[in-house]
C-alpha cells in the first residue's frame, strides 16, 4: 500500500504560484496520483490526476517526475478562496488489480493565501 | 446532473448501536467509495463497490459493512458503534474503478 507524505502547512500571498508535493516513495506499476481540494465541513474537491510527466487543465498543473516517487501541484496566481487543505491520493490502475482497490490519502497540507 | 448526495447529514449515536449512512452517486456513476475522515486528519478508505460488489477494503473491522444497490446507490453500515467511529463519513462516487472521484457532502457521525 502506497504511503504518502506532504508538508504539514504552507502559505503564499495572493497572485502568487505555489507548488505542493508529494513523497509516495513505494508507488506501484499501476498507481495513479490524483490530487484533492477540500474546504472546512466539505468532501474533497477534484483537482487534477496523473500518471506520469506532465498534466495540466484549467486549474492547475501536475508534474511527476520519472521515478514516479513524488508529485508536485502547481497552482498558477492563487487567491484567497484557494485557502484549503490539499490532498495526494495515490490509488491502482487497470483491469489486473480488480479486487484490491486500496486507495490512500496524503496526511494533507492546509494552504493559507495571504492577502 | 445531479451530485453525489448523502444522508443524513448528522447523526448522534450511542455506543453499542448501529447506524446506516446513505449514499446517492453521481448519475452514470457505477462505482461508490466510502472513506471515514476523523477531524482534523486525512480520509481514511473503508471500502469500494464496482458494479454491485465489493471492490477493495482498507484497513477496518468487520463491523463495517457495505451495500450497493442495482441503481448504483450504496449504503454504509457500522455495527457496536465505538466512541472513536466519530467522525465524517464520505462516500465517493466515479463512472468507473479507475476514474477520479466526485465526493458527497458526508455525514457527521457523533457517538455518545
Amino acid at each position: 500500500l502506497a504511503k504518502t507524505t506532504q508538508p504539514i502547512s504552507m502559505d503564499s500571498y495572493e497572485g502568487q504560484e505555489v507548488n505542493i508535493t508529494c513523497s509516495h516513495n513505494n508507488i506501484a506499476t499501476n498507481d495513479y496520483i490524483t490530487w484533492y481540494q477540500q474546504f472546512p465541513s466539505q468532501g474533497p474537491r477534484f483537482i487534477i490526476q496523473g500518471y506520469k510527466t506532465k498534466v495540466t487543465n484549467e486549474v492547475a498543473s501536475l508534474f511527476i517526475p520519472a521515478d514516479r516517487k513524488s508529485s508536485t501541484l502547481s497552482l498558477p496566481r492563487v487567491s484567497l478562496s484557494d485557502t484549503a487543505v490539499y490532498y495526494c491520493l495515490v490509488g491502482l490502475l487497470g483491469e489486473s488489480n480488480f479486487g484490491n482497490e486500496k486507495l490512500t490519502f496524503g496526511t494533507g497540507t492546509r494552504l493559507t493565501i495571504i492577502p | 446532473e445531479t451530485g453525489v448526495t448523502q444522508s443524513p447529514t448528522h447523526l448522534i449515536k450511542t455506543r453499542g448501536q448501529q447506524v446506516t449512512l446513505r449514499c446517492s452517486s453521481q448519475s452514470g456513476h457505477n462505482t461508490v467509495s466510502w472513506y471515514q475522515q476523523a477531524l482534523g486528519q486525512g480520509p481514511q478508505f473503508i471500502f469500494q463497490y464496482y458494479r454491485e460488489e465489493e471492490n477493495g477494503r482498507g484497513n477496518f473491522p468487520p463491523r463495517f459493512s457495505g451495500l450497493q444497490f442495482p441503481n448504483y446507490s450504496s449504503e454504509l453500515n457500522v455495527n457496536a458503534l465505538e466512541l472513536d467511529d466519530s467522525a465524517l463519513y464520505l462516500c465517493a462516487s466515479s463512472r468507473d474503478y479507475r476514474d477520479e472521484q466526485y465526493f458527497g457532502p458526508g455525514t457527521r457521525l457523533t457517538v455518545t
